[in-house]
């Protein structure tokens, strides 16, 4: 299976700020990886696909890059309501598998 | 606009069947760029992919969990269901299902709510 380890796994920071939270692959996964945003009992809700592409309907704060073992997600001005847990997901080979979340709170 | 919504029983006891069913809206199961997929989250815990199936039947299960897995169609409903066998308390989570857009680039699009099952006698 491949491992996905996000970090960091948890993050302080303040409305305004840029945040950049990382995804590792334990192999390469070409550009095969979502971003999700969640909510306290809410779905996921998808933000990047393929790496980079911006899921329709979402803001253009939140940006994705990288390819085959490193990825990262960046929220360039963090607003209220981006204060959640997120987590990417590779779609090279099953079993898809999940990073085990970052904790965005507020400092 | 594409809407997936879970149902089925919120408790079912240990070593039994849990049974749920997702329903589609807005899309048909039978469109060939689309999977559908089950994705499980255990209380205060992260995601863990259940298993996708594809329009044309073919399935695809977390190895983890195979043993016990099926995933079916039903296209004259417009549904998906997930049967998980011989459960125990470990099982117990919210399910979602989702849609598994597969052109150009795999992703899950759209969620359901999700349902908390409880396995608990």
């Amino acid at each position: 299976d491949i491992q996905l380890t996000q970090s960091p796994s948890f993050l302080s920071a303040s409305v305004g700020d840029r945040v950049t939270i990382t995804c590792r692959a334990s192999q390469g996964i070409s550009s095969y990886l979502a971003w999700y945003q969640q909510k306290p009992g809410k779905a996921p809700k998808l933000l990047i696909y393929a790496a980079s592409t911006l899921q329709s309907g979402v803001p253009s704060r939140f940006s994705g890059s990288g390819s085959g073992t490193e990825f990262s997600l960046t929220i360039s001005s963090l607003q209220p309501e981006d204060f959640a847990t997120y987590y990417c997901q590779q779609f090279n080979s099953y079993p898809y598998t999940f990073g085990q979340g970052t904790k965005l709170e507020i400092k | 606009q594409v809407q997936v919504q879970e149902s089925g029983p919120g408790l079912v006891k240990p070593s039994e069947t849990l049974s749920l069913t997702c329903t589609v809206s807005g899309d048909s199961i039978s469109r060939s760029t689309n999977y559908w997929g089950w994705i499980r989250q255990p209380p205060g815990k992260g995601l863990e992919w259940i298993g996708s199936i594809y329009y044309s039947g073919s399935t695809y299960y977390n190895p983890s969990l195979k043993s016990r897995v099926t995933i079916s169609l039903d296209t004259s409903k417009n549904q998906f269901s997930l049967k998980l066998s011989s459960v125990t308390a470990a099982d117990t989570a919210v399910y979602y299902c989702a849609r598994l857009y597969a052109l150009a680039a795999p992703r899950f699009d759209y969620w359901g709510q999700g349902t908390l099952v409880t396995v608990s006698s």
